[in-house]
């Protein structure tokens, strides 16, 4: 199947300092990606929905000057967390939805996560 | 909106045993139902799927048969292994293209 790929798999920040996480789909176009956050023990909340070429969708709750999205190619999407802090520290999930055909929504395939701990 | 519901967990069962994860759902219009596994430190993996209403979805010994009627996506494994453990969700999607996800139900199989 379709594979996509998140980086750093973990990172340690110290507060106050910024992390970028990138998500790629390595052999597809996607125009939309998904960005997830995973407490422990719990489910992925949906944080945004990254648009190529166009400004990110934020769910409620979010802050979107906390967590910049930046999807500038079809096979790429950054969430950068800004001014971290041990509360941001988590679990981010990425997903990226395969081209739709014959009015299909397409695939949806996950990255393997990016686990960030703020010191 | 929409909404799935998954059975709590966390479930522990012994090598062999029948394994059923119940999900039911909310939904309007026509969703595609999923179930998703995680693996300890992963991200998420599709595990099977259903589009339509009667459509039975099956991958590596688990099915899941999509229940217009009671609204239900229940997860099966006649013959459960160590290797199973793990968290597994259930979730749908509209083709508005936002998936919804249950909690997630961690499996825990004993030799």
């Amino acid at each position: 199947g379709a594979v996509v790929s998140q980086h750093p798999s973990w990172v340690i920040c110290k507060s106050g300092t910024s992390v970028k996480i990138e998500c790629r789909s390595l052999d597809f176009q996607a125009t939309t990606m998904f960005w997830y956050r995973q407490f422990p023990k719990q489910s992925l909340m949906l944080m945004a929905t990254s648009n190529e070429g166009s400004k990110a969708t934020y769910e409620q709750g979010v802050e979107k000057d906390k967590f910049l999205i930046n999807h500038a190619s079809l096979t790429l999407s950054t969430l950068t967390v800004t001014s971290a802090h041990p509360e941001d520290s988590s679990f981010y999930i990425c997903s990226a939805r395969t081209p739709g055909t014959g009015g299909n929504t397409g695939e949806l395939f996950f990255g393997e996560g990016s686990r960030l701990t703020v010191l | 909106g929409n909404s799935v519901t998954q059975m709590e967990g966390p479930v522990t069962l012994s090598e062999e045993a029948f394994l059923t994860i119940n999900c039911t759902y909310t939904a309007t219009g026509y969703p595609s139902l999923f179930w998703y596994v995680q693996y300890p430190g992963e991200g998420l993996q599709l595990l099977l799927k259903a589009t339509k209403a009667d459509d039975k979805g099956s991958n590596k010994g688990f099915e899941a048969t999509y229940r217009k009627e009671t609204t239900s996506f229940h997860l099966e494994k006649g013959s459960v292994q160590v290797s199973d453990s793990a968290v597994y969700f259930c979730a749908l999607n509209t083709n508005a293209g936002k998936s919804t996800f249950g909690d997630g139900t961690t499996l825990t199989v004993k030799p």
